[in-house]
């Protein structure tokens, strides 16, 4: 079993739904990444967290440390939303090494 | 935010070639950077960990007098493929650590090895 399970692994919407990606993971962490990659393949770092709840846009990130888990909602999504979205934890013991999901793959139709 | 750069993007080059990859933190200092290599449809996957002024720690199963890494100063490290073969061929990707205190990593745009 992964250290860190996203679901679901593929994902198609309509243009305008509200999309939920989740991540799980089995490890303490000191901080969970939320990134983005494009088809052309360049990641953006969408959030970084450590407890609690982010916004940015139309993009929510949320972190629950006790049950180790975390969701990204996306609001009003967009076709240009369509990508990658891979969740990633800094493990507590691991100095600053990533653990990466395996991403989920977003499509959103007009 | 924080800015990484790659160069080149895209490289193609004969079997049995070397190829260097740069990876520039732009706008802050960054005492460890990340290589990571992803085939297609998988996640990224670490390399190395490049520490300014001192060796890279390779993961398990990374050939270390194949994949060169240099750390040379606080806003470049570099990743040399030696001997390069097709099986070589695949997207690498680096990123640097902003700030340790804050969890704070940033990637850049990747590099598009092909191998002929």
């Amino acid at each position: 079993k992964n250290e860190v399970e996203q679901s679901p692994q593929n994902l198609t919407a309509q243009e305008g739904e509200f999309i939920t990606i989740n991540c799980s993971y089995s490890v303490g962490i000191s901080a969970l990444h939320w990134l983005q990659q494009h088809p052309g393949g360049g990641i953006v770092s969408l959030f970084m967290l450590s407890s609690g709840k982010k916004k940015h846009g139309r993009l929510i990130a949320t972190i629950n440390i006790q049950e180790k888990h975390s969701s990204l909602h996306i609001t009003a999504s967009h076709p240009r939303d369509s990508a990658v979205y891979i969740c990633a934890v800094k493990r507590g013991s691991s100095g600053d090494k990533l653990t990466f999901g395996t991403g989920t793959r977003l499509a959103v139709r007009p | 935010g924080a800015v990484v750069s790659q160069h080149p993007s895209r490289v193609i080059c004969k079997s049995g070639t070397s190829v260097k990859i740069e990876c520039r933190s732009l706008d802050f200092q960054a005492t460890t950077m990340f290589w990571y290599r992803q085939f297609p449809k998988q996640s990224l996957m670490l390399m190395a960990t490049s520490n300014e002024g001192s060796k890279a720690t390779y993961e398990q199963g990374v050939e270390k007098d194949k994949f060169l890494i240099n750390h040379a100063s606080l806003t470049l490290s570099t990743l040399t493929v030696t001997s390069a073969h097709p099986e070589d061929s695949s997207f690498y990707i680096c990123s640097a650590d902003k700030d340790r205190a804050y969890n704070e990593q940033f990637f850049g745009p990747g590099t598009r090895l092909t191998v002929l």
